[in-house]
């Protein structure tokens, strides 16, 4: 199994759709889950942080599951500027915290 | 308020020469983190320094790579006798400590001809 397993994409969809994306990890002790946005030959940057109770900001939704180790994004009313990869991240847990471990992205293409 | 800087953008080398990538991290941040990119893969973590530290070197290829954050400037990966596939986007990203989230610089673009 992966180490972090996203939906291989890629997603294209109108403006105005919802858009979720769904990502699998496999490390148990991982602490910290993230979904990162990286546009084409950028920099990833952070989207959010991801909590076990599930965390909304703006348009966008993030859930996480421990039992399953699944972690979700969900993107309402969908934007031009939402046009992206979407980088699914969680942490080595325990003493490695500091290391990431990326997902391979999932690519989103908002249509006008 | 500078993020992470990382010099040069692009930078091209023939095989068996050097590549020395630079980072400077976010005012503040103490913590340094190398990842690399390759084509069509996720970023994957290569080590990990604070100042005049090397913490975790766990992803660093056995040969050839090296990775240092001096007390004064900023941190070198530096890559001898390159070959084709260190063609990758390496990316540095910097924390104030080790469980913050990281942010990353724009990324070195390497290609080796």
């Amino acid at each position: 199994r992966k180490e972090v397993e996203q939906d291989p994409g890629p997603f294209n969809v109108p403006e105005g759709a919802t858009v979720a994306f769904n990502c699998t990890y496999s490390n148990s002790a991982s602490q910290s889950f993230f979904w990162y946005r990286q546009d084409c030959r950028k920099e990833p940057k952070l989207l959010m942080s991801v909590y076990s109770s599930g965390n909304e900001d703006g348009r966008f939704t993030a859930q996480l599951n421990r039992a399953s180790q699944y972690i979700s994004l969900l993107i309402r009313d969908s934007k031009l500027s939402d046009s992206a990869t979407y980088l699914c991240v969680v942490n080595g847990g325990g003493g490695s915290n500091y290391k990431l471990t990326f997902g391979k992205g999932t690519l989103l293409t908002v249509n006008p | 308020n500078a993020g992470v800087m990382q010099n040069p953008r692009h930078l091209v080398r023939r095989r068996g020469q050097e590549a020395r990538l630079r980072c400077s991290p976010m005012k503040g941040h103490s913590h340094v983190y190398w990842y690399r990119q390759l084509p069509e893969e996720g970023l994957k973590f290569m080590v990990y320094l604070q100042k005049e530290n090397i913490i975790d070197e766990s992803g660093m290829p056995k040969e050839r790579f090296s990775a240092e954050f001096p007390k004064e400037g900023p941190s070198i990966l530096r890559i001898q006798q390159v070959v084709r596939g260190d063609s990758a986007a390496y990316f540095c990203a910097s924390s104030p400590d080790r469980a913050s989230p990281q942010h990353f610089g724009d990324g070195t673009r390497l290609s080796i001809l």
